[in-house]
């Protein structure tokens, strides 16, 4: 089974500044692929980074990057010069990427972080 | 459409009555997801179809809830004899095979009970 952590519930930012956010996850599958998504206040959920277990650099998107550390689990998102529209909620995804379970790109979810960023 | 179109937006209903949740996907996405975010919480998985098949259904709670897909297009999420423990808002997903992408979110159904 696939678990994801997120361990901060709520963040503040000042505007302009860089911020992390934290994901780790926990699998038993050797390929797996990580996903970040953003939810404003509007429900909608918004694709921002995707990272493959074997891709060998770090993904970025923009003002995006996901800090991806496979031996220890994590797959932080950094969102450099913050801005006032990046206030939401933050979710970090996973999904099982064996070709045996090809055509099935079930997500599992983290609970999320609410970040607000401050003028 | 160019986007996931879900109706209605919001759906009030008295408990122990039966509800319809529409979900309308990208055209030509041949996987389509439902998912349930209650207040608070992550997104949790209800069911995947790939074309009119629904290989994963694990994610239902209970008998309660069934959903159908036609014509490989729009999906019906239905819910009977509704409980309080449903209200939550029910998202649905499109996407084109494996796409590193992700998927394609609609906007979402938000269902209290009553």
């Amino acid at each position: 089974a696939q678990k994801i952590t997120q361990t901060q519930p709520g963040m503040f930012v000042q505007e302009k500044e860089a911020v992390t956010l934290d994901c780790t996850y926990d699998t038993s599958d050797p390929s797996y692929g990580l996903f970040w998504y953003k939810q404003p206040s509007s429900g909608e959920m918004i694709f921002l980074i995707y990272q493959g277990s074997y891709d060998q650099q770090n993904a970025t998107e923009g003002r995006y990057s996901l800090n991806f550390q496979k031996a220890r689990k994590s797959a932080n998102l950094v969102i450099s010069a913050s801005q006032l529209g990046d206030s939401a909620m933050y979710f970090c995804a996973m999904r099982d990427e064996l070709i045996s379970n090809f055509g099935n790109e079930k997500l599992t979810f983290g609970t999320g972080t609410r970040l607000t960023i401050i003028p | 459409g160019a986007g996931v179109s879900q109706s209605p937006s919001n759906k009030v209903t008295e408990k122990g009555k039966d509800v319809e949740l529409r979900c309308d996907p990208i055209s030509g996405h041949t996987a389509l997801y439902w998912y349930r975010q209650s207040l608070g919480q992550g997104l949790e998985f209800l069911i995947y179809f790939q074309g009119n098949s629904a290989p994963d259904k694990s994610g239902l709670p209970s008998d309660r809830f069934s959903a159908e897909r036609t014509g490989g297009s729009v999906s019906t999420l239905t819910i009977q004899r509704t409980q309080q423990e449903d209200s939550a808002v029910y998202l649905c997903a499109s996407s084109y095979l494996a796409a590193n992408y992700g998927y394609t979110f609609g906007s979402g159904t938000r269902l209290t009970v009553v």
